[in-house]
């Protein structure tokens, strides 16, 4: 079965160190990668992707992600954290048409 | 660009009556639109998929009776809860893809309790 894993519940990490959001994907062929970011009783925003090219993707707000494939790992990384960025953050792949998501991670960023 | 939205934002209906949510593409076409339901702290789960003009495409758990979709134009889709109960309150989210476009724009999502 195709499926996207994010190992993590929650990160909590202080304000200014850097971030990672841990993701890995079981799909088939060459998905499409995604990092969505979803606030309280919001819909998702997206956050950036992957599609070919250079592993490394730059994105919203100082995110970046890193695609490795031999790992088929697609993880968040931001340098240095903010508490605005404490929300819950979703990998996708897409494969056709349909997205599979992460479990999701929520990042609790404190002062 | 591509926004869109859903309304109502939250709904509250009594258990047996049903309830209509929209989904508006606001500034482009929609080729295909989804829809998704999340429940508290867990991700989102794809119910449907739908394209203009054709029946929609369920997924495999979701009673297509129940939950009703009609994609009458390229710009709205509408998400109908048939006799409505308290185990269908869920934050419903709907997105948007146009053509080939990789990427799909969300709605922010609709609280429909059912008391």
């Amino acid at each position: 079965a195709q499926s996207v894993a994010q190992p993590e519940d929650q990160v909590n990490v202080a304000e200014g160190n850097p971030l990672t959001v841990k993701c890995t994907y079981s799909v088939s062929g060459n998905p499409y990668l995604f990092w969505y970011v979803q606030y309280p009783n919001r819909g998702l925003q997206f956050l950036l992707k992957y599609i070919t090219g250079d592993n490394l993707v730059k994105g919203s707000y100082g995110f970046e992600a890193e695609f490795n494939k031999s790992q088929t790992s697609f993880h968040l990384k931001k340098p240095s954290a903010l508490v605005s960025d404490s929300a819950l953050y979703f990998c996708a792949a897409r494969r056709a048409s349909k997205i599979i998501f992460g479990s999701g991670t929520r990042l609790s960023i404190r002062p | 660009g591509a926004v869109v939205s859903q309304h109502p934002s939250r709904v509250i209906c009594k258990s047996g009556t049903s309830v209509k949510i929209e989904c508006r593409s606001l500034d482009f076409q929609a080729t295909t639109m989804f829809w998704y339901r999340q429940f508290p702290k867990q991700s989102l789960m794809l119910m449907a998929t739908s394209n203009e003009g054709s029946k929609a495409t369920y997924e495999q758990g979701v009673e297509k009776d129940k939950f009703l979709i009609n994609h009458a134009s390229l710009t709205l889709s509408t998400l109908t809860v048939t006799s409505a109960h308290p185990e269908d309150s869920s934050f419903y989210i709907c997105s948007a893809t146009v053509g080939t476009d990789y990427e799909q724009y969300f709605g922010p999502g609709t609280r429909l309790t059912v008391t």
